[in-house]
């Protein structure tokens, strides 16, 4: 199994600031996933965060508004920038137990923009 | 594209059993998993079926049918705890894509 720390937890931010959210994995991994999870909603993969190379982002998602860092095996950071009320959002990081089919999560951030 | 659609809400009682469905359409299929989540909390994983069939852990139980496109969830004796969203999910290449969600609850 994989212990992932996130942090912050929660945080409200004024419209147009941004914020960056840090991922810790307890393990050396090879890839790294952001999901968005509004209220009340599912999961929505952002982008797949590779260590040494550029991140790979979904349809939807782009690299100015969600630049996202993977400086080595264990840690990765996801900014929302130029934020706006409809950010509000959890954003969750994750990790995959190899050969399994499973994948550990953060408890999340929880952003409330206003 | 790729899309993975179930209940939005089930209901039911304590010590009952109930069934989650999950029909997908997806380009590429590597299995199918099953995650719980509670209000406030992180998804955790409950099961993966990568061939047909049925998967049976405690309580919890997974089907799988490759041909129809479909699986489901089975939660037997139901319990308070149980009460919490349920995503099914599967590969897409190497990322793993979610299901609508059904959110569980139980009743005394």
């Amino acid at each position: 199994s994989a212990v992932i720390s996130q942090k912050p937890s929660r945080d409200i931010c004024q419209r147009g600031t941004s914020l960056t959210i840090q991922c810790q994995v307890d393990s050396q991994v090879t890839m790294m996933f952001w999901y968005r999870q509004q209220p009340g909603q599912s999961l929505t993969l952002i982008a797949t965060a590779n260590q040494g190379s550029e991140a790979t982002y979904e349809s939807g998602f782009v690299i100015d508004k969600f630049p996202i860092s993977r400086p080595n095996l264990t840690f990765s950071t996801l900014t929302v920038s130029n934020m706006s009320p409809e950010d509000s959002s959890i954003y969750l990081c994750s990790v995959e137990q190899m050969g399994t089919g499973e994948l550990f999560f953060g408890e999340g951030s929880r952003l409330t923009v206003l | 594209g790729q899309s993975l659609e179930q209940p939005s809400e089930v209901t039911a009682v304590e010590g009952a059993i109930v069934q989650i469905n999950c029909t997908y359409q997806t380009s590429g299929f590597y299995g199918l998993s099953w995650y719980q989540q509670h209000d406030g909390g992180a998804p955790t994983f409950l099961s993966y079926n990568a061939l047909d069939g049925l998967e049976e852990t405690g309580r919890f139980s997974s089907f799988l049918s490759r041909s129809d496109s479909y699986g489901y969830l089975l939660l037997q004796e139901l319990q308070m705890k149980d009460s919490a969203s349920y995503f099914c999910a599967c590969y897409n290449t190497d990322k793993l894509i979610f299901g609508t969600g059904t959110r569980l609850q139980v009743f005394p």
